[in-house]
């Protein structure tokens, strides 16, 4: 049981090109999350799903697509790289969005730096 | 936007000392969380507080959901080091989707 894995864990892009962040759980959990975190701030809301084929708009969704083909796999997507995407990226999953005794459970993270 | 003031920014202790950090809003808010982070990890819960009021540990750390709804404090008594890393605080937004807004957060360091 590996909880919630990211890949990879570092990535270093140039201004303009694109990739695809892969968060995988283990735990058959419906809901995923994805959060950016920069220095000195708390995580924020990118993105977040309610279950396979679902996904919504977060707190900063702009310049980024989700996609839950899979309900193991929640996939965060940034089609033209800007430096100001240079971040901490965390996945996240519950079973059950927030409801007593419902934990959300974060991967390690993927640090992106965007040059 | 809805804005978690959460404070101190940072601490420096020494091990066996008490420590008090706090969160505070100008919305109301019907769950409150506290997670740690530590280095090159992603952010663990500690405590959930559900209920107005509630009184919650969790070993040596304590976490209370204040009367208003705005506002909320973690205790950790008789720290010791491995007790370092980065302390948030968190609030739903308003829904049961799990939509977390998270606290600026509380850098904890531990002297031996």
């Amino acid at each position: 049981n590996a909880g919630v894995t990211q890949t990879p864990k570092f990535r270093v892009l140039k201004t303009g090109q694109s990739m695809t962040l892969l968060c995988a759980q283990d735990m058959n959990h419906e809901y995923m999350y994805w959060y950016r975190q920069d220095p000195g701030m708390g995580l924020r809301l990118i993105h977040y799903s309610v279950g396979e084929g679902t996904t919504a708009k977060g707190e900063v969704p702009d310049g980024y697509n989700v996609s839950r083909l899979k309900k193991q796999n929640f996939l965060l997507g940034l089609e033209s790289a800007a430096p100001s995407q240079t971040s901490v990226y965390f996945c996240a999953s519950s079973y059950q969005g927030l409801k007593r005794n419902n934990e959300q459970f974060f991967g390690p993270g993927t640090r992106l730096t965007v040059l | 936007g809805q804005q978690l003031n959460q404070s101190p920014q940072s601490m420096f202790i020494q091990e066996g000392e008490d420590v008090s950090m706090n969160c505070t809003s100008s919305s109301i808010f019907n769950t409150w969380l506290w997670y740690k982070q530590e280095p090159g990890e992603g952010p663990v819960l500690l405590i959930a507080l559900y209920k107005a009021g509630e009184l919650t540990s969790n070993g040596r750390l304590t976490a209370q959901f204040g009367i208003t709804r705005k506002d909320s404090f973690l205790n950790i008594s008789a720290s010791i080091p491995s007790d370092v890393g980065i302390y948030f605080c968190a609030v739903d937004r308003g829904s049961t989707l799990g939509r977390l807004y998270f606290g600026r957060g509380t850098q904890l360091t531990v002297w031996p």
